[in-house]
């Protein structure tokens, strides 16, 4: 089984649509989750932190189930820049090691 | 300060040569962490620093690869006796934070644009 498993699409979506991925993590003991996006031939950057409560950054939404070990991004009324690589991220421990998963890639079309 | 370097962006090489690729990271910042990648894939972890201290190495990482961070501030990743799989984008990030006041999110991992490696 991977560390970090992620459904890679891809998802095509209408503008305006909302989208979810999901992740799951083998790791039970993982401290820290987070979402990169990745646009084509550029470097991953975060979008954002994933909280235990879970937590909203305008049309982006993160969610935790640490029973499950499993992460969500849900996105609402998707843009054209939008259209990425979503790639899950997990720290597998206090040491700092963070894997990532194989990504989601999500195309947006008019 | 402009962000993560790397160097060289393209390396063309021979199978069975050894190839040396250079990252300066952000100067406040204490974690180093090298990645590899290929098409359709996520960054795939090799090893990480903190300070000059490796911390941890990926255990599907041969021999033939080595990283150093002799003082805890560049790094460099070398690949010995180059195989045609070893063809990726190695991609180097930095973290964290090196002197005290210095807040920072140790989990946000900032990119250089990567060294290609082209094995023929």
């Amino acid at each position: 089984r991977k560390e970090v498993e992620q459904d890679p699409g891809p998802f095509n979506v209408p503008e305006g649509a909302t989208v979810a991925f999901n992740c799951t993590y083998s790791n039970s003991a993982s401290q820290s989750f987070f979402w990169y996006r990745q646009d084509c031939r550029k470097e991953p950057k975060l979008l954002m932190s994933v909280y235990s409560s879970g937590n909203e950054d305008g049309r982006f939404t993160a969610q935790l189930n640490r029973a499950s070990q499993y992460i969500s991004l849900l996105i609402r009324d998707s843009k054209l820049s939008d259209s990425a690589t979503y790639l899950c991220v997990v720290n597998f421990s206090n040491t700092g090691k963070l894997i990532f998963g194989q990504g989601t890639t999500l195309q947006v079309k008019p | 300060d402009t962000g993560v370097s790397q160097n060289p962006r393209h390396k063309i090489t021979k199978r069975g040569q050894n190839v040396t690729f250079r990252c300066d990271p952000i100067s406040e910042h204490n974690r180093l962490y090298w990645y590899r990648q290929t098409l359709g894939q996520g960054p795939e972890f090799l090893t990480y620093f903190q300070n000059e201290a490796q911390l941890e190495k990926s255990r599907l990482l041969s021999d033939r690869f080595s990283a150093e961070r002799p003082k805890g501030s560049f790094s460099t990743l070398e690949i010995q006796r180059t195989e045609q799989g070893d063809s990726a984008m190695y991609l180097c990030a930095s973290s964290g934070a090196k002197r005290k006041g210095l807040a920072g999110d140790l989990g946000e991992l900032f990119f250089g644009e990567g060294s290609r490696l082209t094995v023929l």
